[in-house]
């Protein structure tokens, strides 16, 4: 069945240094990977996303990879700020399937000052 | 524009008692979702409507759990009736078109059943 493997659960860096987050998924018909932040008691926030025919996104401080031949993407975080504190999602979806989400179990991130 | 929005945003019941959720998505967007999301875990799908049809309920506990979008725009989810493991924080969502893959949510609603 449609499943997404988030690793690892709890990160912690130092302000300046770089976080990096792994999903797996498992059905190679996924085509769309987003990115979600989600802060204590607040709504999932998309920050990026990165579709099948695309091997990497960058935006400002955080980038996307996708390796499509090992079902794995990565979320790449550049010189962590204290604000980047969150819980991050992972998540895949196809247009097959109309579009639904399948979620990671989470990323906490802890980045110190 | 406005984003997802959802009410109430908290409720405490106790179990065996009923509970509905309401959601209103972004103006336009045919397809709405609700997500169950457990403490320290992923939202999870509960139930996808295009306009006023229903694409995915596969997820759904339909023993207890029902929703509707009759007028294809704001939507209700129920719990009837609720049980301890239902505690969670259950978000709606929406986007487009189906197959459109970028989803907006909403703030959710955080019910704990007692």
């Amino acid at each position: 069945g449609e499943n997404v493997e988030q690793h690892p659960s709890t990160l912690s860096v130092q302000e300046g240094d770089s976080a990096v987050i792994k999903c797996t998924y498992s059905d190679s018909a996924s085509n769309y990977f987003p990115w979600y932040k989600q802060e204590l008691g607040k709504r999932p926030q998309l920050i990026i996303d990165i579709r099948s025919n695309v091997g990497e996104k960058k935006d400002q401080r955080i980038a996307v990879t996708l390796n499509k031949t090992a079902k794995h993407f990565s979320l790449h975080i550049t010189e962590t700020q204290p604000e980047d504190s969150a819980v991050y999602f992972c998540a895949a979806s196809w247009r097959n399937q109309g579009g639904k989400l399948i979620f990671g179990q989470g990323t906490e991130l802890s980045v110190k000052p | 524009e406005a984003g997802v929005a959802q009410s109430p945003r908290y409720k405490i019941i106790e179990k065996r008692q009923s509970v509905a959720f309401w959601c209103n998505p972004i103006s336009g967007h045919a397809t709405l979702y609700w997500y169950q999301q457990i403490l320290g875990q992923g939202p999870k799908l509960l139930i996808q409507f295009q306009n006023n049809g229903v694409v995915d309920d596969s997820q759904l506990p339909k023993d207890r759990f029902s929703a509707e979008r009759l007028k294809g725009v704001d939507s209700t989810l129920k719990i009837q009736p609720a049980k301890l493991e239902d505690s969670a924080v259950y978000l709606c969502a929406s986007s487009s078109a189906v197959g459109v893959n970028e989803q907006f949510f909403g703030p959710g609603t955080r019910l704990t059943v007692l």
